[in-house]
This record gives C-alpha cells, sequence and structure tokens, in this order.
C-alpha cells in the first residue's frame, strides 16, 4: 500500500518566519495530497489539497508544492503567527478516497 | 449540521473488556473512516464503508477489532477483548465521495484500557 513519508517530526520557528514541512509517498498512482491541520485537544481539519494535475496551490499564507516526478510535496507556511502552533499531518491517496497519513509535524511558532 | 458525532468522549476499562465506540456521519456523505491516533504511529487507516459496504480492512490491527455500519446514519468500532496497547485516540470521519474526499473528523474517543 502507500506508504507517506514526513520531515521534520517537530519544527520550531520564529513569529514571521516561513515554515517548511515536506513529505514523500511511494505510490506514483497517488493523485491527491491534502494536508490538515491539528490543534491541541482538536480534531484533524483539511487547510488545502492539491491533485497530481497541478504543480503548486496557494492559499492567502499557506501554499503546497508537488513534485511528480520525485514523489514528493511540501506545505509552505509564511509569516508563521503563534496561531499556527499545531501539528500538521500530510496525506496521499491512491485508492479513491482512502487518505494515508504521514507521522504528523509539530509546528511551535515562538512570539 | 452538527458535524460527525463520535460517542463516547472519553472511555476507560480494564483489560478484557468489550469497547464500543461509536459514530454518527454527517448526513450524505457515502464514505465512512475509522482512524487511530497515537504518538508512535500517528493517524492510521483502521477500515473505511463506502455506501455502507466495508471496502478496506487491511488497516484493523487483530481480529479483536471488529467494525460495522449497519446503515447509513451509523457506524461502531467493537474491541473485544480490550488490551492495554488499544490505548489511543479513535476517530471517526466521513467524506462526501463524488469527487470530494475532504475528510470530516468526529471529536474522537479517547480510550483507555488499564
Amino acid at each position: 500500500g502507500e506508504n507517506v513519508e514526513q520531515h521534520p517530526s517537530t519544527l520550531s520557528v520564529q513569529e514571521g518566519d516561513s515554515a517548511v514541512i515536506k513529505c514523500t509517498y511511494s505510490d506514483s498512482a497517488s493523485n491527491y495530497f491534502p494536508w490538515y491541520k491539528q490543534e491541541l485537544g482538536k480534531r484533524p481539519q483539511l487547510i488545502i489539497d492539491i491533485r497530481s494535475n497541478v504543480g503548486e496551490k496557494k492559499d492567502q499564507r499557506i501554499a503546497v508544492t508537488l513534485n511528480k516526478t520525485a514523489k514528493h510535496f511540501s506545505l509552505h507556511i509564511t509569516e508563521t503567527q503563534p496561531e499556527d502552533s499545531a501539528v500538521y499531518f500530510c496525506a496521499a491517496s491512491n485508492s479513491g478516497y482512502a487518505l494515508n497519513f504521514g507521522k504528523g509535524t509539530s509546528l511551535l511558532v515562538t512570539p | 449540521d452538527a458535524g460527525v458525532i463520535q460517542s463516547p468522549r472519553h472511555e476507560v476499562t480494564e483489560m478484557g473488556q468489550e469497547v464500543t465506540l461509536r459514530c454518527k456521519p454527517i448526513s450524505g456523505h457515502d464514505y465512512l473512516f475509522w482512524y487511530r491516533q497515537t504518538m508512535m504511529r500517528g493517524l492510521e487507516l483502521l477500515i473505511y464503508f463506502n455506501n455502507n459496504v466495508p471496502i478496506d480492512d487491511s488497516g484493523m490491527p487483530e481480529d479483536r477489532f471488529s467494525a460495522k455500519m449497519p446503515n447509513a446514519s451509523f457506524s461502531t468500532l467493537k474491541i473485544q477483548p480490550s488490551e492495554p496497547r488499544d490505548s489511543a485516540v479513535y476517530f471517526c470521519a466521513s467524506s462526501p465521495g463524488r469527487f470530494n474526499e475532504k475528510l470530516f473528523f468526529g471529536s474522537g474517543t479517547q480510550l483507555s484500557v488499564l
């Protein structure tokens, strides 16, 4: 099945700096790549997603890039704020609707 | 819509006991998923259903785990007998399907097996 690797496991940045989280996937048939944010004690929520026919997608301060050849995709958060502190999960889908998640990145934004 | 509803929010039980987790998906969603979250393994897909039919249960760790979806508005995940290593947060999620893969998670059940 699909295997998703996510790095780093923890990331600490100063407020206003950028944060980048990277993921690789194993199945070249995967075609859907979402990112979920989970605040402490809360449920994961979708923040952005990208499909394999698109190389980049932006939504205000967050962006996702996809390199199908290398089978990796990344989340970029610019001008980080303390409320961006959370665990971020990448995921990939190669079977229609079942998502395989990475193990998560704990992002801490310090004022 | 109230979103995906899970019960109970917290469950503390003793090893060997049966545990039943419950989920009500969002009305109209075609897919229902059960995930388990631990620090070591992250979010693991246990099983998912499409239109109440189990599609893939390869993530179910052992025969002690079973899941059912008797109708479009209800699903259960049962562990019998429970073991301490089953302690985790169990999330139910649903998605609309029909080219919309967005997962809507419930608030989760924090399971502690002593």
